[in-house]
């Protein structure tokens, strides 16, 4: 079945960087944008980044722009973020998501992984 | 990149149903019709319940339906369940390849 399986997060200091990692598996990886979504703690859900299929279109939302870079390696069926210059409000649990069709829905989940900005 | 407006909270009696609106702008909920919902329970992923305004995906249940009025979108659950009690998200296109998530409502069945 589609999964998606996140790994990479960690405690880190503020202002240093951190690498996410997502593996795919179980569809057309090729095919679909993905996204990054994160959920603070005890907070809500916030949109981070896209990647189209291509890998040549990315987009961000303007909390981490200029500071992360998204990625992906389509023979692979990988994905990665990479974080620079971490904030305290960078913490959260970050999810690898599946795009359901241009702009619809985030249909596929991974079960998250936890990183920490703290001194 | 405004955050959509939920209630932070909506109850009912099992058997009943409730009703979650979702408010935006023009730019986002009111120009697309790709508003969708996310059901999560505690300490797990969120789960897609409605996407494209009220299009349900296979496995989730009728119970579950989703509307759109100008900037307003809405999720109904009707026939409450134990089970529904969770935290429910609605997200939108809000144009330029951005996404906008709402607040969250927990929904607490009585």
């Amino acid at each position: 079945q589609e999964q998606l399986v996140e790994s990479g997060g960690g405690v880190v200091q503020p202002g240093r960087s951190l690498r996410l990692s997502c593996a795919a598996s179980g569809f057309a990886f090729r095919n679909y944008g993905m996204h990054w979504v994160r959920q603070a703690p005890g907070k809500g859900l916030e949109w981070v980044a896209v990647i189209w299929s291509d890998g040549d279109h990315k987009f961000y939302s303007d909390s981490v722009r200029g500071r992360f870079t998204f990625s992906r390696d389509n023979s692979k069926h990988t994905l990665s973020l990479q974080m620079n210059s971490l904030r305290a409000e960078d913490t959260a649990v970050y999810y690898c998501v599946k795009e359901r069709g241009p702009f619809t829905a985030f249909d596929v989940w991974g079960q998250g992984t936890v990183v920490t900005v703290s001194s | 990149q405004s955050a959509l407006t939920q209630p932070p909270s909506a109850s009912g009696s099992p058997g009943q149903s409730v009703t979650i609106s979702c408010t935006g702008t023009s730019s986002d909920v009111g120009g697309y019709n790709y508003v969708s919902w996310y059901q999560q329970h505690p300490g797990k992923a969120p789960k897609l319940m409605i996407y494209e305004v009220n299009k349900r995906p296979s496995g989730v249940p009728d119970r579950f339906s989703g509307s759109k009025s100008g900037n307003t979108a809405s999720l109904t659950v009707s026939g409450l369940q134990a089970e529904d009690e969770a935290d429910y998200y609605c997200n939108s296109y809000a144009g330029s390849n951005s996404w906008v998530f709402g607040g969250g409502t927990r929904l607490t069945v009585l």
